[in-house]
């Protein structure tokens, strides 16, 4: 059973409007939450985290929210720009191994100009 | 600095073939890993190796063996292939003391006839 879940496979947003992807979790000793960005044809690429101590973090245009209560995420992209087109994924990792990464299915942003 | 390096990028295999995935990493980074991607299913983690000479199985490691050959390499093998082990896989290294990150090889793309 997935403990990471991305309920949206897909998003679309115009250019210059917020973008919100958001992520599920089951595993209440996950204590640290990342957000990769992939393109076609290369690996993921970090782009923000957010630990269990906080429920922020910012940079630049993108922002992580973690609502620990209701084991949610979410990722905003503000403003967004063509060039965010790509599949984002979250990942968790846990107190009790931080080697084991585990992963949502993505969701797949599409900006439109 | 090539970051993280794998190879082939592709790959066509028997079924009943063996094949061995090869993963380099220049930023002496203790921890290597190998995760496998599958539509709808995300990153899973197949196998891990938290420093040289150690190795450890993640979500999915039936079919497959692993070699931390020194402190830059880390190979996956598949003794006997099968189409169920067609996907796309990815190495990933993690910096010393680093929790919330990642660094991603750009991929093998593997398929068994």
């Amino acid at each position: 059973d997935q403990q990471v879940k991305q309920n949206s496979p897909s998003l679309s947003v115009q250019e210059g409007r917020i973008s919100i992807l958001n992520c599920d979790y089951t595993n209440s000793m996950f204590d640290y939450f990342l957000w990769y960005k992939k393109y076609p044809a290369e690996g993921p690429t970090f782009l923000i985290s957010i630990s269990s101590i906080k429920d922020k973090n910012e940079d630049g245009r993108f922002t992580v929210f973690l609502n620990k209560s209701a084991k949610h995420l979410s990722l905003h992209i503000v403003p967004s720009q063509p060039g965010d087109s790509a599949v984002y994924f979250c990942a968790a990792s846990g107190q009790d191994n931080f080697n084991k990464f585990y992963f949502g299915s993505g969701t797949k942003l599409n900006v439109k100009p | 600095n090539a970051g993280v390096t794998q190879t082939p990028k592709f790959q066509v295999l028997k079924t009943g073939q063996s094949m061995t995935l090869q993963c380099a990493q220049d930023m002496n980074h203790n921890s290597m890993y190998w995760y496998r991607q599958d539509p709808g299913m995300g990153l899973r983690l197949i196998y891990y190796s938290a420093s040289e000479g150690t190795t450890d199985k993640g979500e999915v490691p039936n079919g497959y063996n692993v070699s931390r050959l020194n402190k830059r390499e880390f190979s996956l093998r598949l003794e006997s292939a099968a189409p169920s082990q067609t996907s796309v896989y990815f190495c990933a290294t993690r910096p010393p003391g680093r929790q919330d990150t990642q660094y991603f090889g750009p991929g093998t793309r593997l398929t068994v006839l």
